[in-house]
């Protein structure tokens, strides 16, 4: 298994501009999560799904973030519009009850 | 809610030398897991060993070796023979034993190895 990938692994894009970052969690997690990391607030939780299925998305900042997972093969965190605030890096795992947690490597987020 | 604190921002240790990097934690549950991850500067957040809270018995892999003092809610990462791929930031991390399964982390450690 080539593990949790996300794409792209930077991205830097204009304030205002909508950005998507997307997650290929390991087949057979049965949960998604999407985590924030920056200097200040250290790595923090925004959204996790189970089976799917949206479970918790109290750490998600503001309405100008969504989530999806269509399909357990796939998840997407889109920011519209981006503010230079949400520049850090955002990180995708899945998990399973045997295996545990697993990172993908990460995107870095750069709002100028 | 959970709340996991580590108190040093920043250590430094001598190569072969030992090094034990601290956390605390707070919670009002008995079931439980605590977790070490490593982040080298390629990010890659890494496991680095896990602790189950119902164990008494202190979690070893290789070099790395944790103290669990679950009454005190203690959980300090020792790092043995050190060496120079071992400079990373290191987070310690809980995760309740049923529902969610999201990691709760503490702010992390900022590890030098001297050569």
């Amino acid at each position: 298994d080539a593990g949790v990938i996300q794409s792209p692994r930077h991205e830097v894009t204009e304030m205002g501009q909508e950005v998507t970052l997307r997650c290929k969690p390991i087949s057979g997690h049965n949960s998604l999560f999407w985590y924030r990391q920056t200097m200040m607030r250290g790595l923090e939780l925004l959204i996790y799904f189970n089976n799917n299925v949206p479970i918790d998305d109290s750490g998600m900042p503001e309405d100008r973030f969504s989530a999806k997972m269509p399909n357990a093969s796939f998840s997407t965190l889109k920011i519209q519009p981006s503010e230079p605030r949400d520049s850090a890096v955002y990180f995708c795992a899945s998990n399973d009850r045997l295996h545990g947690y697993t990172f993908g490597s990460g995107t870095r987020l750069t709002v100028v | 809610a959970q709340t996991v604190t580590q108190s040093q921002p920043e250590m430094s240790v001598q190569e072969a030398e030992t090094v034990t990097l601290s956390c605390t934690y707070d919670t009002s549950e008995n079931n439980y897991y605590l977790f070490w991850y490593k982040q080298p500067p390629s990010r890659q957040m890494i496991l680095v060993i896990r602790q189950e809270a119902y164990k008494q018995q202190n979690a070893t892999e290789n070099r790395f070796s944790v103290n669990f003092q679950k009454a005190a809610k203690s959980f300090s990462l020792k790092i043995s023979d050190s060496q120079l791929g071992d400079t990373a930031m290191y987070f310690c991390a809980f995760m309740l034993g049923a529902g969610s399964y999201q990691l709760t982390f503490g702010k992390g450690t900022k590890l030098s190895v001297i050569p």
